[in-house]
Order: structure tokens, then sequence, then C-alpha cells
């Protein structure tokens, strides 16, 4: 069954960054976009961009260009989102996510991993 | 960006009732409209893709419907475990965006 897997909470310094990993099982993961998702408490669910570890392509929200790197290792299985000059803005519960490509649906999301900036 | 938006943020039913949750986005989106549960332990699960294609695994009391701008998510008899938040997410333009969330609640 398809599964995505995500890294641990974590607890980082303002300034610092931090990456998450999400890793993938149960299907070709170079057949298929891997999305990032951020949801701030109490909010809705924001777009941080997508990876197609197929041919390591990328597509970022204007809004998290600068703030977040996308990357994959296809020998792993395993995606990553890098988040840099971390913020209070970035205190946030971050999801990984598989697409096909058709319809723009997400059909499966990893448990997500929270992310607390404080110093 | 296209603004998606759920106008009531949370509603109280009683199991076994008829619920609909509604959803528009601020240009056509053809068609192209999904929507995701969001359980209480944060898990989140695609329920409908394309306005009303089920996705594997989702009970057939879940259903949607729509056209252009507006569009809606009917589940037709309230069970405990449906008791989550719904986000509408349109996939037609990039950046995908989502709607705020509906929170359903037992009445």
């Amino acid at each position: 069954q398809v599964q995505l897997q995500q890294s641990g909470p974590e607890l980082v310094k303002p300034g610092a960054s931090v990456r998450i990993s999400c890793k993938a099982s149960g299907y070709t993961f170079t057949s298929y976009y891997i999305h990032w998702v951020k949801q701030r408490p109490g909010q809705g669910l924001e777009w941080i961009g997508w990876i197609y570890p197929g041919n390591v392509n990328t597509k970022y929200n204007e809004k998290f260009k600068g703030k977040a790197t996308l990357t994959a290792d296809k020998s792993s299985s395993t995606a990553y989102m890098q988040l840099s000059s971390l913020t209070s803005e970035d205190s946030a519960v971050y999801f990984c996510a598989r697409s096909g490509g058709n319809y723009g649906a997400m059909d499966y999301w990893g448990q997500g991993t929270s992310v607390t900036v404080s110093s | 960006d296209i603004q998606m938006t759920q106008t009531t943020s949370s509603l109280s039913a009683s199991l076994g009732d008829r619920v609909t949750i509604s959803c528009r986005a601020s240009q056509d989106i053809s068609n192209y409209l999904n929507w995701y549960q969001q359980k209480p332990d944060g898990t989140v699960k695609l329920l409908i893709y394309y306005t009303s294609r089920l996705h594997s695994g989702v009970p057939s009391r879940f259903s949607g419907s729509g056209s252009g701008t507006d569009y809606s998510l009917t589940i037709s008899n309230l069970e405990q475990e449906d008791i989550a938040t719904y986000f509408c997410q349109q996939g037609n333009t990039l950046p995908p965006t989502f709607g705020a969330g509906t929170k359903l609640e037992l009445k």
C-alpha cells in the first residue's frame, strides 16, 4: 500500500534551517509528484511546491521561493524539504503528499511534521 | 492566485443526517475541484477528485457535484467516523489553492 512516512517533530532556533524528510513506499517513487503543504495552527492549507523525482524538476509557489528547497533521493525513495532563515511565521505542520499529475489531486499524504521555531 | 471560499467554517449535524458542504472558486476552475478530509489527529485523506470521482476506498456515502465556480460535497448518512474538517482544493491553475475548511461537529 502507498505510504509516505515523514520525519519527526523539530524545534529550531530563529534564523536556523531545518530539513524534513518524506520516505515513500508501496509505489514507483520516480513516477509521481511529491507536493509539500504548510498548515499553521488553526489555519488552512498552503501549497509550497512540488518535485518530480523522475527528473528532479521542481515547481514552487512564488511565496515560498527562497524559503523552501525541494530535493529527492531516488536510491532511498525519499523526498526532502529544507526551510531556511526560519522565523515564527514558519512554525507549522508540514505535509508531503503524492500526486499523479491528474486533476491536481494529492491522493496520499504523509502524517505531517511539526516545526516549531523558538529561541 | 485562485481564491477558494468555504463560507461555512463549522457545521453541526446528527448521526444519520445528510450534510452538504459548499465551496466557491474566484473563477471558473473547469471541474478541477478536489475534496479532502482532515481528522482530529491531523491525518489528511483525499475523498473526491475532479468534482465527483470517488477516490479508492472512500465510502459511497460521500459524493461531489458542481461546475464552473460552485461545488459541493455531500455526506448522505453521517457516521461518527466522518467527524472531521473538510477542505476543497482547486487543481486547475498553479498554485493549487485550498479553502479554509469546514469543521463538521456532532449536534
